[in-house]
């Protein structure tokens, strides 16, 4: 298995621009995940999908940030406008719930992320 | 207000000896523990897990200890290897419950030979 992908693994853009990251998660897994991680708060969960279907966005910032998952291979973070304050590295995850809930359902595997650069 | 604390920053260990990072929570509904290590330019890889029924799981070189009366969990590594130097998250769920793991800010383990 190729593990989670994602692109751009850099992105540089200016202040105002649109950015759209993009994950494939792993084959078969349910659940996917985008995190954030700057120096000042560390890994933050941004939001998380259960077979498609968003869950919780509470970590999500603010309306200029939003998520989609059109389908089991496939999801876009975007942010619109983009600001310096946006500058991080983003994760994205997944990870399989199974239908019984235990302990090792909740591994979740990362990808390699995007370092985001807003000047 | 953090509720995973890895107070330790980075933590430099010489080859051979044990590395120990300490992780403490403040939420007693936690029950699954996680560990995961991070290299430079990749995304952070499982390493081991725990059960809030367990109070030890072990991997190879890797143990983590749990002190549920402390909300305290700790990762030792033995003997400590090269490469081994990453950066060590913690992270902790509840119930069970998918996209709940709240991680540490992470200490910085260097290993030097």
């Amino acid at each position: 298995d190729a593990g989670v992908i994602q692109s751009p693994r850099h992105e540089v853009t200016e202040m105002g621009q649109e950015v759209t990251l993009r994950c494939k998660p792993i084959s078969g897994h349910d659940y996917l995940f985008w995190y954030r991680q700057t120096m000042m708060r560390g890994l933050e969960l941004l939001i998380y999908f259960n077979n498609n279907v968003p869950i919780d966005d509470s970590g999500m910032p603010e309306d200029r940030f939003s998520a989609k998952m059109p389908n089991a291979s496939f999801s876009t973070l975007k942010i619109q406008p983009s600001e310096p304050r946006d500058s991080a590295v983003y994760f994205c995850a997944s990870s399989y719930g199974g239908t019984v809930s235990l302990a090792s359902t909740d591994t979740q595997y990362f990808g390699p992320g995007t370092r985001l650069t807003v000047l | 207000d953090q509720q995973v604390k890895q107070n330790s920053p980075s933590l430099s260990v010489q080859e051979g000896r044990i590395s120990i990072l300490n992780c403490d929570y403040t939420n007693s509904m936690f029950d699954y523990f996680l560990w995961y290590k991070k290299y430079p330019a990749e995304g952070p890889t499982f390493l081991i897990s725990i059960s809030s029924i367990k109070d030890k799981n072990e991997d190879g070189r890797f143990t983590v200890f749990l002190n549920k009366s402390a909300k305290h969990l700790s990762l030792h590594i033995v003997p400590s290897q090269p490469g081994d130097s990453a950066v060590y998250f913690c992270a902790a769920s509840e119930g069970g419950s998918q996209g709940n793991l709240i991680f540490g800010k992470g200490t910085k383990l260097s290993v030097k030979p």
